[in-house]
């Protein structure tokens, strides 16, 4: 069974530091992978996604992720961080899950960004 | 509209009372998905859409959760005789397809306050 691990629950970064928010997962086969970001009150909103290809995805909002098959990983990275980042971040998996085989995506338990100014 | 839209945003409801929340996928997404969002906590999957195939209702966590969608488009889940533990955001999600490698668009959720 898939599974995804973000092992940061909270993280706070001053305002232009860098930041990297880690993932890691668990998948039998070439994973789908993407980062989703929460506002509060808000659905979740696709920050960027790997399919293949090029390790090193780009994404909205100046973000960017490095899939590192050898360590089962996802990092989310921002090379300056806005206070506007302040939000809830989400690694998923995406694949068959389950007795049933079905098609979906799973998700971590989130990392909770605060920015200090 | 353009996203998935998800009503009512916000439900205070008595306990042991029915509620029925709706979410209208994004129009051509044949994938629709259920999650429930406790405060503070990740995505727990609830119950999961393809076309016209039976729906994996095998995050539902008791048989007081039921849900249906009419083809492909609307859908609606129901919690009968509500519990304060079912207090939480129902969050929505279409995708195009159910493949797994389709990334899936999100309403803004229902927040459902059992009181």
């Amino acid at each position: 069974a898939q599974s995804v691990t973000q092992p940061d629950i909270h993280i706070t970064v001053s305002e232009g530091a860098s930041l990297e928010l880690r993932c890691n997962y668990s998948y039998g086969a070439t994973p789908y992978l993407f980062w989703y970001v929460q506002s509060p009150g808000q659905g979740l909103q696709l920050l960027l996604k790997y399919f293949s290809g090029d390790t090193l995805v780009q994404g909205i909002k100046g973000f960017e992720a490095e899939f590192k098959r050898s360590q089962s990983s996802f990092n989310l990275r921002k090379p300056s961080v806005h206070w506007s980042d302040a939000a809830e971040y989400f690694c998923a998996v995406g694949g068959r899950v389950g007795d049933t085989g079905r098609r979906a995506l799973t998700f971590g338990s989130g990392t909770r960004l605060q920015v200090q100014p | 509209g353009a996203g998935v839209s998800q009503s009512p945003s916000n439900k205070v409801t008595e306990k042991g009372k029915d509620v029925e929340l709706r979410c209208d996928p994004i129009s051509g997404h044949t994938a629709l998905y259920w999650y429930r969002q406790r405060l503070g906590q990740g995505l727990e999957f609830l119950i999961y859409f393809q076309g016209n195939s039976a729906p994996d209702k095998s995050g539902l966590p008791s048989d007081r959760f039921s849900a249906e969608r009419t083809g492909e488009s609307v859908s609606t889940l129901t919690i009968q005789r509500t519990q304060q533990e079912d207090s939480a955001v129902y969050l929505c999600a279409s995708s195009y397809t159910g493949t797994g490698n389709q990334p899936q668009h999100f309403g803004d959720g229902t927040r459902l306050s059992i009181l």
